[in-house]
């Protein structure tokens, strides 16, 4: 069946632009991640949604970076005011339920390049 | 809090060589440990995976076994080939998180 899928591939913007990076998790997955992965800073964790439940927001560097989840599938990352440390590939998985024995699943990413 | 150290890169073997790559962990509880793996220009892939103390999780012919009394989980392979040219991440879910922590990856060469 079809995998995490992610959009667009590739985003070069301007700083101070804003961005939003889509995420089309498996169907039928409930958990769904985002995932940061930069030169400096390896793979970092950002956001995640399980359910109906409040996601939790831990690892979102600052508060120009917001996701959300609209009807418990498609998610969106938005970046406000892009920086250049924003520079990164956005990587988004999902997973039958947020148990760690369940395997995320990811995506391609999206790289996104600030100028 | 919880954290991975994998053994630093590039690695570059050739054909038919042995592999390891050292990876040790902190964490809080006990943990679920993971073997991921990029291949170039693809997406992150989970190459296998233990959840309890001394079990051995194995996939085309790699194996990591999970061991508690050194916090590691090392990733061998007896004779690699070309197509396991890609990167190795180590990685962990521990106490209530449900997110993954991962090494800081090792980028693997195999040479004919």
């Amino acid at each position: 069946g079809a995998g995490v899928s992610q959009s667009p591939s590739n985003k070069v913007t301007e700083k101070g632009k804003d961005v939003e990076l889509r995420c089309d998790p498996i169907s039928g997955h409930t958990a769904l991640y985002w995932y940061r992965q930069s030169l400096g800073q390896g793979l970092e964790f950002l956001i995640y949604f399980q359910g109906n439940s409040a996601p939790d927001k831990s690892g979102l560097p600052s508060d120009r970076f917001s996701a959300e989840r609209t009807g418990g599938s498609v998610s969106t990352l938005t970046i406000q005011r892009t920086q250049q440390e924003d520079s990164a590939v956005y990587l988004c998985a999902s997973s039958l339920a947020s148990e760690r024995g369940y395997e995320q699943y990811f995506g391609p990413g999206t790289r996104l390049t600030v100028t | 809090g919880n954290s991975v150290t994998q053994m630093e890169g590039p690695v570059t073997l050739s054909e038919e060589a042995f592999l390891t790559i050292n990876c040790t962990y902190t964490a809080t509880g006990y943990p679920s440990l993971f073997w991921y793996v990029q291949y170039p220009g693809e997406g992150l892939q989970l190459l296998l995976k233990a959840t309890k103390a001394d079990d051995k999780g194995s996939n085309k012919g790699f194996e990591a076994t999970y061991r508690k009394e050194t916090t590691s989980f090392h990733l061998e392979k007896g004779s690699v080939q070309v197509s396991d040219s890609a990167v190795y991440f180590c990685a962990l879910i521990s106490g209530s998180a449900r997110q993954l922590t991962f090494g800081s990856g090792t980028q693997l060469t195999v040479l004919p």
